[in-house]
Formats: structure tokens, sequence, C-alpha cells
């Protein structure tokens, strides 16, 4: 049972263009979310992260919005590079746990020059 | 300079080995983790330690044993592998046990169990 779902597996963008990545989760026990890139052949590294007191998170490019009464966060990516292209992986934490990630199934983004 | 390193990256092995997973983090973070990834592509966290002692174990076989002989190190033991043990296993390494600030992951290990 997916506690973390990415319904997208894949998203296709023009260079330029916003990319917004969405995540849905079914735990009202989770209070951080965050964002992982990776490159094939490489591990996840860390992009951005949002705690569930708040419900938008900037960082450069990277805009991370958390709607919790919908159960549902979004990552947008503006101008979208090419470089961006990668899986993005969503991953949610519990309260009070010692550090479980919960992560999605990851969506796989194509930014086309 | 690697942050979180794992050797070997690539193993191939036959059903009924026993193989392990090194991983070294040079971070200076208290905790260190293993998840896999299997072909389903879903990232599950499979142990956990802090400061040496083990905080999180997830439902894995006893096949499966951490041993961390110190906060910088975290290796995966496995016993009589199996070929459902096929996937590519990451060590992440991060500040606290929580996870603030993210995990920093190794580039994985890919097993493939013939």
């Amino acid at each position: 049972d997916q506690q973390v779902k990415q319904n997208s597996p894949s998203l296709s963008v023009q260079e330029g263009r916003i990319s917004i990545l969405n995540c849905d989760y079914t735990n009202s026990m989770f209070d951080y979310f965050l964002w992982y890139k990776k490159y094939p052949a490489e591990g996840p590294t860390f992009l951005i992260s949002i705690s569930s007191i708040k419900d938008k998170n900037e960082d450069g490019r990277f805009t991370v919005f958390l709607n919790k009464s919908a159960k549902h966060l979004s990552l947008h990516i503006v101008p979208s590079q090419p470089g961006d292209s990668a899986v993005y992986f969503c991953a949610a934490r519990e309260g009070g746990s010692q550090g479980n990630l919960i992560f999605g199934k990851g969506t796989k983004l194509s930014v086309k020059p | 300079d690697t942050a979180v390193s794992q050797t070997p990256k690539y193993l191939v092995t036959q059903m009924g080995n026993d193989k392990s997973i090194k991983c070294e983090q040079n971070l200076g973070h208290d905790t260190m983790y293993w998840y896999k990834q299997d072909s389903k592509k879903f990232l599950k966290i499979m142990f956990s330690y802090n400061n040496k002692e083990l905080i999180i174990n997830e439902t894995v076989p006893n096949r499966f044993s951490p041993k961390s002989p110190d906060k910088a190190h975290l290796n995966l033991h496995i016993n009589s592998l199996e070929l459902g043990d096929s996937a590519v296993y990451f060590c992440a390494s991060s500040q606290a046990p929580a996870g603030f600030g993210g995990l920093f992951f190794g580039e994985g290990s890919r097993l493939t169990v013939l």
C-alpha cells in the first residue's frame, strides 16, 4: 500500500517552460516532505524540502507547494533546463519516527531544448 | 572526494552465495541507512544506524545483516542470496536520525543474482 504516490511516471517539458511534478500522500502523520533528484547510475540527491507547517518553500528555480488538506505536494521548476532531466522522487517522513523516509516511485522529467 | 561511497558498484553472483556491500561516509554524520530500490523502482528503507546502534530495522529477511564498525561505516552482508534480492542497494547518511536536511546517498550498488 503506497503511502506516497507519484502518479505520473514521466513528464516532458520544453526548455524555458515550467515543470510541475506532483505527489500525493495518504498518511496524515507525515510532517516533513522532501524532493530528490536522481541521474542515471547515481544516487538520489536532495533537492528541496518543506515542513508540514508551511505551504511553500522556494530555492532558486525550485519551489515546493504543500496542500495539507488535499494531502498533495508539487515541485515547480521554472524555467526548466535540459540539465534538469532526471528522475524526481517525492519522499515523506512520519512525525516522531526515527527518520524513515517513505519514497514515491519517481517521475522521469525530460526537458527538451 | 565522494561524500558517501559504496563498493562494489556492480555485483553479479549465483544464488546461494554470500556477499557484502561496503559503505563509507566522510561527512561526519551520525546516522547511516541502507535503502533498496527494487524492480518497481520503489526506494525502501532496510536499516538505519545512529552512532553504530541499530534504530530502524524494517521487515527484512534475516539473511540481511548490517554491520557498523564505526559511525562512518555501515556494511551490508547478505547470506544465501536469492533471485529476489536482485536490486540496487543505496547507502545513505544524515546529520540526525530524523533525516532533516535530507539524506546523502551513495551511487548505489547493483546486485544481480543469477
